[in-house]
């Protein structure tokens, strides 16, 4: 148990539908992230939020959006995805983002895109 | 470019040291980290190096040269509840305001 909490653990989707990925955090961290996790790939960090405040990342599609509605609590919002973006979805917390911060991660979402 | 490159797959057994190595060329460089990943589980922490030199933590220890970018984590010992993935990451400052850079992970296969 890391302190870092996601929901649902898997979760199988159309390519027209609309889901929400949930992560929760209370270990009081400032800063929250979400990662892709695909097989054979480096962890590929897909937004930060630092504060409640986006750090912008645009190589990530219009598809995912995400939202930070306190600094507890981080959602990803999927619409339309590809087979492509099947994947683990992580999510991570850490005090800062200073040097010697490590990131405390969630389980994962299992992803899969039908 | 940016790499951070780590073996894919090492097989050790059990009782014996195994050296998990890393090399990265980044823009900027605040420090490394190892996380261990078990199947199906989140990433945790195992160490962090910013100065060079080696950091022991019980059975693991983390080497870093800065010079060379090069980092190994050493397992020694190995037990069968060590086959996990380990990953390499590397804070660099000018990636998205010194946020984290991975590794692919190597993945560790501990026999008997």
């Amino acid at each position: 148990e890391t302190g870092v909490t996601q929901t649902p653990r898997h979760l199988v989707m159309g390519m027209t539908n609309k889901k929400s990925l949930k992560c929760e955090q209370h270990l009081g961290h400032n800063a929250m992230y979400w990662y892709k996790q695909s097989a054979k790939k480096p962890l590929e960090l897909m937004f930060v939020y630092s504060l409640e405040e986006r750090v912008e990342n645009n190589s990530v599609p219009s598809r995912f959006s995400p939202e930070c509605p306190n600094s507890s609590h981080l959602f990803l919002h999927l619409h339309t995805l590809q087979p492509e973006d099947s994947a683990l979805y992580l999510c991570a917390s850490s005090q800062d983002r200073v040097g010697n911060t490590e990131a405390f991660f969630g389980q994962g979402t299992r992803l899969t895109v039908v | 470019g940016q790499n951070i490159d780590q073996p894919t797959e090492m097989t050790a057994t059990e009782g014996a040291i195994v050296q998990i190595n890393c090399t990265y060329q980044t823009s900027g460089f605040n420090g490394l980290f190892w996380y261990q990943q078990h199947a199906g589980e989140a990433p945790t922490f195992l160490s962090y190096n910013v100065l060079d030199g080696l950091e022991e933590k019980g059975r693991f220890s983390s080497f870093l040269s800065r010079s060379k970018g090069y980092s190994y984590l050493l397992l020694k010992e190995l037990q069968m509840k060590d086959s996990a993935s380990y990953l390499c990451a590397v804070r660099d400052p000018p990636y998205n305001n010194n946020d984290m850079r991975f590794g692919a992970g190597t993945r560790l296969t501990v026999k008997p």
